[in-house]
């Protein structure tokens, strides 16, 4: 089966700086590669999505980007507020979901 | 539309005992699936369905069933509660004709002592 890694598993940066998280893949059947955030408590919410068609899509800070030869994609965010801190989980899914273990980002103001 | 519903929020059982969390979704989504979140470990599937009358395995199902008998509904049964199936299980629905966006429910809390 799939089999998705996270990295790093936690984070911190400084108020306005940039933030990237990376994942790997192994099922080149993985067509389709969503990002959530998790806040405390909560349940996952969808922030940005990418299929295997496309290789960057972007939503104001957030952007992604995917390699399908070398099977990983990233998760990009700009100018971080206090309000981007949160547990941040990368996807994959072929015929089913697969999740990576998570990263903790914290923005320091 | 109220989405995903899942109940009860929290739950606490004894070692041996049974239960049913509920799920249930307006959407008229193909797909749904549980998920159990334990501390440092994401999101593991638990069981899914890509339809009524058709339920699969996921990455950890032993434990738990499933049925689907309406495209609305997808509970998740607890067969003998164990201490190891002390989570936070959350239940998501999608589409499956191209649009695979998931929608989650608000989680169920379940302590087993």
């Amino acid at each position: 089966g799939e089999n998705v890694e996270q990295h790093p598993s936690t984070l911190s940066v400084q108020e306005g700086d940039s933030a990237v998280i990376k994942c790997t893949y192994s099922d080149s059947a993985s067509n389709y590669f969503p990002w959530y955030k998790q806040e405390l408590g909560k349940r996952p919410q969808l922030i940005i999505d990418i299929r295997s068609n496309v290789g960057e899509k972007k939503d104001q800070r957030i952007a992604v980007t995917l390699n399908k030869t070398a099977k990983h994609f990233s998760l990009h965010i700009t100018e971080t507020q206090p309000e981007d801190s949160a547990v941040y989980f990368c996807a994959a899914r072929a015929n089913q979901f697969y999740f990576g273990t998570g990263t903790s980002l914290t923005v320091i103001p | 539309n109220a989405g995903v519903t899942q109940t009860p929020k929290f739950q606490v059982l004894k070692t041996g005992q049974s239960m049913t969390l509920q799920c249930a979704q307006d959407m008229n989504h193909e797909y749904m699936s549980w998920y159990r979140q334990d501390p440092g470990m994401g999101l593991r599937l638990i069981h899914y369905s890509v339809g009524a009358g058709i339920t699969d395995q996921g990455e950890v199902p032993n434990g738990y069933n499933v049925s689907r008998s309406t495209t609305e509904d997808f509970p998740l049964r607890l067969l003998s509660a164990a201490p190891s199936q002390t989570s936070v299980y959350f239940c998501a629905s999608s589409r499956t004709d191209g649009s695979y966006e998931q929608y989650f429910g608000p989680g169920t809390r379940l302590t087993v002592t």
